[in-house]
């Protein structure tokens, strides 16, 4: 069965420094690939996604993220952090023809500190 | 362009009792979603909707109904409300089945009291 694991639940970074948030997914094949954002109180925002392609993809706000068929992992990063980053992240994977079989992982919660 | 809406943004039902979550979307997408979100356990697909008058069972439906009539309106029914529905809800909405990335609401915070 397919899964999605954030190992970090909770991360804490200073204003300005770099941020790398893991994912890891177990899938039969490549699967859709997406990172969301939710703030406090609001809905899901896609960040960005990736299926096929150039395996850095860009999304909005400043942030990336790898795909890496070896490692089955798919990584969020952003060099510099601001303190309108702090939010919930989620890493969701998913492949079906009505996409109801996507996958959300259980998010990993920034914080950012001044 | 208000994208996906839902109400109402915060509800406090007693046991047993029902009610209906509106969905609603303007970006005339065929496919709509509804899932549930508890702390630490990201969502969980309730139902899904694939066009106006097709829908079925997500991965946790049971203690929920959903209809669509229209393409723009996806309500989530709940007939008698449990304890165990305390709980987020999101309604999303896709122009392709998924691949495309969800368009998410504001939520539904429910309290099951």
């Amino acid at each position: 069965a397919q899964s999605v694991t954030q190992p970090d639940i909770h991360i804490t970074v200073s204003e300005g420094a770099s941020l790398e948030l893991r994912c890891n997914y177990s899938y039969g094949a490549t699967p859709y690939l997406f990172w969301y954002v939710q703030s406090p109180g609001q809905g899901l925002q896609l960040l960005l996604k990736y299926f096929s392609g150039d395996t850095l993809v860009q999304g909005i706000k400043g942030f990336e993220a790898e795909f890496k068929r070896s490692q089955s992992s798919f990584n969020l990063r952003k060099p510099s952090v601001h303190w309108s980053d702090a939010a919930e992240y989620f890493c969701a994977v998913g492949a079906g023809n009505y996409g109801q079989n996507f996958v959300f992982g259980p998010g990993t919660r920034l914080s950012v500190l001044p | 362009n208000a994208g996906v809406t839902q109400t109402p943004k915060f509800r406090i039902l007693k046991i047993g009792q029902s009610m209906t979550l509106q969905c609603t979307q303007d970006m005339n997408h065929n496919y709509m979603y509804w899932y549930r979100q508890d702390p630490g356990m990201g969502l969980k697909l309730i139902y899904y909707s694939v066009g106006a008058g097709i829908t079925d069972k997500g991965e946790v439906p049971n203690g929920y109904n959903v209809s669509r009539s229209t393409t723009e309106d996806f309500p989530l029914r709940l007939e008698l409300a449990a304890p165990s529905q305390t709980s987020v809800y999101f309604c999303a909405s896709s122009s392709v089945s998924g691949g495309a990335g969800f368009y998410f609401g504001q939520g539904t915070r429910l309290t099951v009291v």
